[in-house]
């Protein structure tokens, strides 16, 4: 089977930085994607990693390690607009995404 | 702003009707995928396409169908609607190939009530 595992929610102030973590056990890899929803939204892209290493877009970073099958997201400087639920994803193969459990993200004042 | 749009955005219909969710993009992207998403839940790849005439099922068995006669164009039909199909289904589109295939676009979802 496939499996990418998240925790369900964390819990942040302003300004502080988070990170959500994501394990995955998928049948073939193609890189991670990391996915913002927030309520009653769509989805939208926030990074793609395909080799080992951190990716910085912004405030937004995401890590990738695929001997350790782990990845991450770190949010600096939070803002009260960054709550909603972030995603990863595995490309398994041509672009055929499977997406993790979903992290509810709450910033609070 | 979204390129890729889905109608109807809500739909409340009754046990054994035919609905058909629309969906078309304007970026000219080749691949368009299908998923489910219950409230608070993740997303399931349902059924996608590599471009015209192509379309596959996803990992996650579906009774619904789609075509792809024009590539803007990957619309999805339930021939006979029962409420387990009850969920919202996003239409997203990516590149064929390059650094943007990576990329999805999602839609704004179809909300799918079924009593």
């Amino acid at each position: 089977g496939q499996s990418l595992e998240q925790p369900s929610e964390v819990t942040a102030v302003e300004g502080a930085i988070v990170q959500i973590n994501c394990t995955y056990q998928t049948s073939g890899f193609y890189g991670l994607s990391w996915y913002q929803q927030h309520d009653g939204g769509a989805p939208t892209f926030l990074s793609y990693n395909a080799l080992d290493g951190l990716e910085e877009t912004g405030r937004f970073s995401s890590f990738l390690s695929r001997s350790d099958s782990y990845g991450y997201l770190l949010l600096q400087e939070l803002q009260m607009k960054d709550s909603a639920s972030y995603f990863c994803a595995v490309n398994t193969g041509f672009q055929k995404l499977v997406f993790g459990t979903g992290t509810r993200l709450l910033v609070s004042p | 702003e979204a390129d890729i749009y889905q109608t109807p955005r809500y739909l409340v219909i009754g046990t054994g009707k035919k609905i058909t969710l629309e969906c078309s993009q304007t970026m000219g992207h080749d691949k368009m995928y299908w998923y489910q998403q219950d409230p608070g839940m993740e997303l399931h790849l349902i059924h996608y396409s590599y471009g015209v005439n192509s379309t596959e099922k996803g990992d996650l068995s579906s009774e619904s169908t789609v075509s792809r006669i024009r590539t803007e164009h990957f619309p999805l039909t339930l021939e006979s609607a029962r409420p387990s199909h009850t969920s919202q289904y996003l239409c997203a589109s990516s590149e064929g190939q390059g650094a943007g295939a990576n990329v999805l676009t999602f839609g704004a979802g179809s909300r799918l009530t079924v009593l």
